[in-house]
């Protein structure tokens, strides 16, 4: 079976300060994993994905993520926040052996920005 | 269209009438997946379709919810005799699962349904 714990669901930074966004996962199979961003009243926007190619892996708006197996951790950070990153962020997994199947997310997590 | 589509954006029904969400997956996606966003639940899985049958459909909460995809294109999420337990936004995503693809899934923007 495989999960997704985020830590906090709700956190607040100052603009211009770093965003750490906390997921760890658990899989019985090489995971795939992914971090979406849901603007309010949006869709979900893939922000970044992780399919064991590199395990630092670059996203859109200056997002990362690093894959740490020893941890079982994919944290999503980014350098220095906007007030356009205010969002909800969700992480996600899916194993990696199968080509089509649903996605398990986390409960997520409501970034705000402070000015 | 470029994306996946869903319509109506918004429900809004009374306890115990039939309702009906649609979904446009983007052109060529051979799989679409249906899951729900609800304040208390999270996102969760419903049902997904490989061309129009359905591997897995384990997330469907009760015997009142279905979902039917014809001509490997559109699907209809149908939930009868809808209870207020049944407010949420319903997504709906497609992709392509290929070689490569990495079971990336493209979201549309969600039926907002409200059971009065």
């Amino acid at each position: 079976a495989q999960s997704v714990t985020q830590l906090g669901s709700h956190v607040s930074v100052s603009e211009g300060a770093l965003v750490l966004l906390r997921c760890n996962y658990s899989s019985s199979v090489p995971p795939y994993l992914f971090w979406y961003v849901q603007y309010p009243n949006q869709g979900l926007q893939l922000l970044l994905k992780y399919t064991s190619a590199a395990t630092l892996v670059k996203g859109i708006n200056g997002f990362e993520a690093e894959f740490k197996k020893s941890e079982t951790s994919f944290h999503l950070t980014k350098p220095s926040a906007h007030m356009s990153d205010a969002a909800e962020y969700f992480c996600a997994v899916t194993p990696g052996y199968s080509s089509a199947s649903k996605i398990i997310f986390g409960s997520g997590t409501r970034l705000s920005i402070r000015p | 269209g470029a994306g996946v589509s869903q319509s109506p954006s918004n429900k809004v029904t009374e306890k115990g009438k039939d309702v009906e969400l649609r979904c446009d997956p983007i052109s060529g996606h051979t799989a679409l997946y249906w899951y729900r966003q609800s304040l208390g639940q999270g996102l969760e899985f419903l049902i997904y379709f490989q061309g129009n049958s359905a591997p897995d459909k384990s997330g469907l909460p009760s015997d009142r919810f279905s979902a039917e995809r014809t001509g490997g294109s559109v699907s209809t999420l149908t939930i009868q005799r809808t209870q207020q337990e049944d407010s949420a936004v319903y997504l709906c995503a497609s992709n392509t699962p290929a070689g490569g693809s990495y079971n990336e899934q493209f979201f549309g923007p969600g039926t907002r349904l409200t059971v009065l």
